[in-house]
This record gives structure tokens, C-alpha cells and sequence, in this order.
């Protein structure tokens, strides 16, 4: 699997966009790019995901570089239930019989949000 | 609609006794995932359903660990003769499809003494 470089920690205020970065320089043409994150004693939560171009849904904005050597997670407001551990995640797509399924997680980036 | 549900929630066992732990997971998904999660390590996978293929058990860290899933549901962990490095947080994920998001359970915290 391809590797991601995350910074350890971020800090950010309530109600300030976060924007928390990621390398991923040996992306192949065909992985997808997945984050999730973990709140304090429970399980990861789907973030968002993309391929090429930068995505929006409800929790999360994600910019992907052009090269798609980096992206980067962006929420645009902070709140305290955002603090939690975030995961960038390389995934290469589905193919028949092989197990493409698993999720390889770093060690994410620890997101402190102060009031 | 319900989630994925993990039982027990806490699992405290002697050293060299076995413990099963069990994922229901989200009704309709074809894919399940066992991962687990120890102090100050990141998620590690641990092994994988989908549908009615071979399970992908690459991520399994020795023969002491199976596990199964029977009907194409509910799934079972087993660890036998349990050592004081198998203590870790026991994660289960399903998804409709494997290459869509997987939504976890809360997990099962097994301390082994």
C-alpha cells in the first residue's frame, strides 16, 4: 500500500476552518483517497473521499492536489466534537478476488479544538 | 436504523484462556472487517469477509486468532490461549461492498491479565 505522511498534532479555535494536510508522493493513478476519524473510545467514522477532484459533502471539504501528491481535509468551521484523530487513507479500487476492502491506517493527526 | 453492535463491550480474561468476540454487523452489508487497536499503536487490520469469496485473514498475527462468519452475517473472533500482548481494543466494520466506507462498531476492550 501506498504510504501517507500526516503531521502528529494540530491545534485550531472553535468556529475557525482547519485545514489538515497530506503527502501521499507515491499515490498510483488509480488509488482513492479516503479519510476517517476518530473521536475519543469509538470507532472511526467515515469523513470523505476522492479521486481527482476536490469534493464537499456535510462534515468536510477535501482539496487534492493536481500531481495528487497531496491533499488536504478542510473543515471549514471547527467545533469542540471535531477534536478527534484524523486519518488519511490510500485505497486502490475494487478488483475481483483480491482484498482491495482493507483500510492501512497511520498514525493520523491528533486534532485539538479549543473553545 | 442500527449500527454495528459488538459484544462484550469489555472483555477482562486470564493469560492462556480462550475469548470469543462477536460483530452483528449492518444489515445488507456484504463486507466485513475485523481490526484491531492497541495503547498507543494504530489500527491494525486484522481480517477480512466479502460475500462468499476466501476470507483475506493476511492481517491475523498468529494461528491463536480465527474467525468466522456464518450466514453472511454475524461474525465471531476467536482467540485462543490468550497472552497479555493480545489486550487491545477489537474493532468491527461493515460496508455494502468493499470498496465503499466502512462504518465501525464501538469495539470490544480485551484486557488480558
Amino acid at each position: 500500500d501506498a504510504k501517507t505522511t500526516q503531521p502528529n498534532s494540530m491545534e485550531s479555535n472553535e468556529e475557525e476552518p482547519v485545514h489538515l494536510p497530506c503527502n501521499h508522493s507515491t499515490i498510483s493513478g488509480t488509488d482513492y483517497i479516503h479519510w476517517y476519524r476518530q473521536l475519543p473510545s469509538q470507532g472511526p467514522e467515515y469523513v470523505i473521499h476522492g479521486l481527482t477532484s476536490n469534493v464537499n459533502n456535510r462534515m468536510a471539504s477535501l482539496a487534492i492536489a493536481e500531481d495528487r501528491k497531496s491533499s488536504t481535509l478542510i473543515l471549514h468551521r471547527a467545533t469542540l466534537r471535531d477534536a478527534a484523530v484524523y486519518y488519511c487513507i490510500l485505497r486502490a479500487p475494487t478488483t475481483g478476488g483480491t482484498s482491495y476492502g482493507k483500510l492501512t491506517f497511520g498514525q493520523g493527526t491528533i486534532l485539538t479544538v479549543h473553545p | 436504523g442500527a449500527g454495528v453492535s459488538q459484544s462484550p463491550s469489555n472483555k477482562v480474561t486470564e493469560k492462556g484462556k480462550d475469548v470469543e468476540l462477536r460483530c452483528d454487523p449492518i444489515s445488507g452489508h456484504t463486507a466485513l472487517y475485523w481490526y484491531r487497536q492497541s495503547l498507543g499503536q494504530g489500527l491494525e487490520f486484522l481480517i477480512y469477509f466479502q460475500g462468499n469469496s476466501a476470507p483475506d485473514k493476511s492481517g491475523l498475527p498468529s494461528d491463536r486468532f480465527s474467525a468466522e462468519r456464518t450466514g453472511g452475517s454475524v461474525s465471531t473472533l476467536t482467540i485462543q490461549r490468550t497472552q497479555q500482548e493480545d489486550s487491545a481494543v477489537y474493532l468491527c466494520a461493515s460496508s455494502f461492498g468493499s470498496s465503499n466506507e466502512q462504518f465501525f462498531g464501538p469495539g470490544t476492550r480485551l484486557t488480558v491479565l
